[in-house]
């Protein structure tokens, strides 16, 4: 998976609660992402960053927040989890030099009861 | 809204025969199409991708065919084999920019 570490791996978690999850790399790209994978949409794109401190917004970020202190770290929060936010979280990363491929971590599935 | 549109859904073949899935875009500044694989509990992984200025590309069993003028492009797969069973998505993006997904076809490989 390309250098990429997601964790928690697994995750439920009530509705209301806040929630964060982690995406390292080891390989120094400087652009990340996260989306979510849900039946019949595909990979959708939630936030990204293109630098330490650097992030903008995807398809589908309302209730979402991301972080990103260090170039190794992006993490994304739920403020507030919504049965809605129930999904497969994947991260991804992409080497500005090589401009376009983007390498996908091991995804985090998140439970909201 | 569904800037790539992704098709079939779902697809069985038997060993041996040549599946293509197929994507239509709309957005004619899109300029890079790659396909990603995914295997269940896994990341997708990037399979092949190709660039308007060229209308195939070959990387082992498989092949992008790419209609600029349609704004259309296919993934084949020869000669394919049980553990090419997955999940595969098409992609566009502009300028290097955030990927947009198709919806995903599962395709099933019969001995």
């Amino acid at each position: 998976d390309a250098g990429i570490t997601q964790s928690p791996r697994h995750k439920v978690t009530e509705t209301g609660t806040p929630v964060t999850l982690r995406c390292h790399q080891t390989e120094n790209h400087r652009y990340m992402y996260w989306y979510r994978q849900d039946p019949g949409h595909g990979l959708r794109l939630i936030h990204y960053s293109y630098g330490v401190k650097d992030t903008d917004k995807g398809e589908v970020s309302d209730g979402y927040s991301v972080s990103r202190s260090k170039t190794e770290d992006f993490l994304l929060t739920l403020e507030s989890a919504t049965s809605s936010q129930t999904s497969v979280y994947f991260c991804a990363i992409r080497d500005g030099r090589r401009t376009y491929e983007q390498y996908f971590g091991p995804g985090t599935r998140l439970t909201v009861t | 809204q569904q800037q790539v549109k992704q098709s079939p859904q779902s697809l069985i073949v038997q060993k041996g025969g040549i599946p293509i899935i197929n994507c239509a875009y709309e957005n004619t500044a899109f300029d890079y199409f790659p396909w990603y694989q995914q295997f269940p509990g896994k990341g997708p992984a990037l399979l092949i991708a190709i660039r308007p200025d060229v209308s195939e590309k070959k990387e082992g069993r498989f092949t992008i065919s790419f209609n600029k003028s349609a704004k259309q492009f296919s993934l084949h797969i020869m000669d394919s084999q049980p553990g090419d069973s997955a999940t595969y998505f098409c992609a566009a993006s502009k300028n290097t920019d955030k990927l947009i997904f198709g919806t995903g076809t599962r395709l099933q490989v019969f001995p």
